[in-house]
């Protein structure tokens, strides 16, 4: 039940810039967008979120389009171990009436040498 | 400052065998969630502590699988009779209040033979 669609892989060439697109068509008004990664074997690690305005902070730059429709997840300059799966998410309530992250296949970075 | 820490990293117990995983989360951060992941497979969400309010539940797989939180801080996550399908990674994470950002802790592998 995941909201946002992403493509299941990208390479960046070391140094260079990694855009993640993400499509999340469906969003509300009110739905923040999480990026998190998740380098094998360890925890989700948060990275960016936003709402409207576009986004930056020492790991990423975080682009929403004016209709919010989309949004991309900018790296400004890759390393190796930025090589991980990457998530964009968009918090989905619960049956018991909370909210919760759903990750859903999330695109697999792997900067290259 | 310390983030969100889980024990054990790695849990090995026989099928049938009840666990026990704990769960420590950023000091001060009122939301708790318990996530499990499968190999290959999304964020699965188990349930959601948030204060002294009745916990958020609807995630749990089956009445074998239950989480107390004593203090509102430290949260352990108990799976009774294991079976093996109930290998995974489980996954702890924390948020100053809920509807914030949450942050992950590592994750304790548990592999039922």
């Amino acid at each position: 039940d995941a909201k946002t669609t992403q493509p299941p892989s990208m390479d960046c060439a070391e140094g260079r810039a990694a855009n993640l697109p993400c499509n999340h068509s469906t969003i509300s008004g009110n739905e923040y967008v999480y990026w998190y990664r998740q380098i094998h074997s360890q925890g989700p690690q948060y990275i960016i979120h936003g709402l409207k305005n576009n986004e930056t902070n020492e790991m990423a730059s975080l682009i929403i389009t004016e209709d919010r429709k989309s949004s991309t997840l900018i790296l400004p300059h890759a390393t190796l171990r930025d090589t991980a799966v990457y998530y964009c998410i968009v918090r989905v309530a619960t049956q018991g009436g909370s909210e919760k992250l759903v990750f859903g296949k999330g695109t697999k970075l792997t900067v290259n040498p | 400052g310390a983030g969100v820490s889980q024990s054990p990293s790695n849990k090995v117990t026989e099928k049938g065998k009840d666990v026990e995983l704990r769960c420590d989360p950023i000091s001060g951060h009122t939301a708790l969630y318990w996530y499990r992941q499968s190999l290959g497979q999304g964020l699965e969400f188990l349930i959601y502590f948030q204060g002294n309010s009745a916990p958020d539940k609807s995630g749990l797989p089956s009445d074998r699988f239950s989480a107390e939180r004593t203090g509102g801080s430290v949260s352990t996550l108990t799976i009774q009779r294991t079976q093996q399908e109930d290998s995974a990674v489980y996954l702890c994470a924390s948020s100053q209040n809920r509807g914030e950002t949450q942050y992950f802790g590592p994750g304790t592998r548990l592999l039922v033979l």
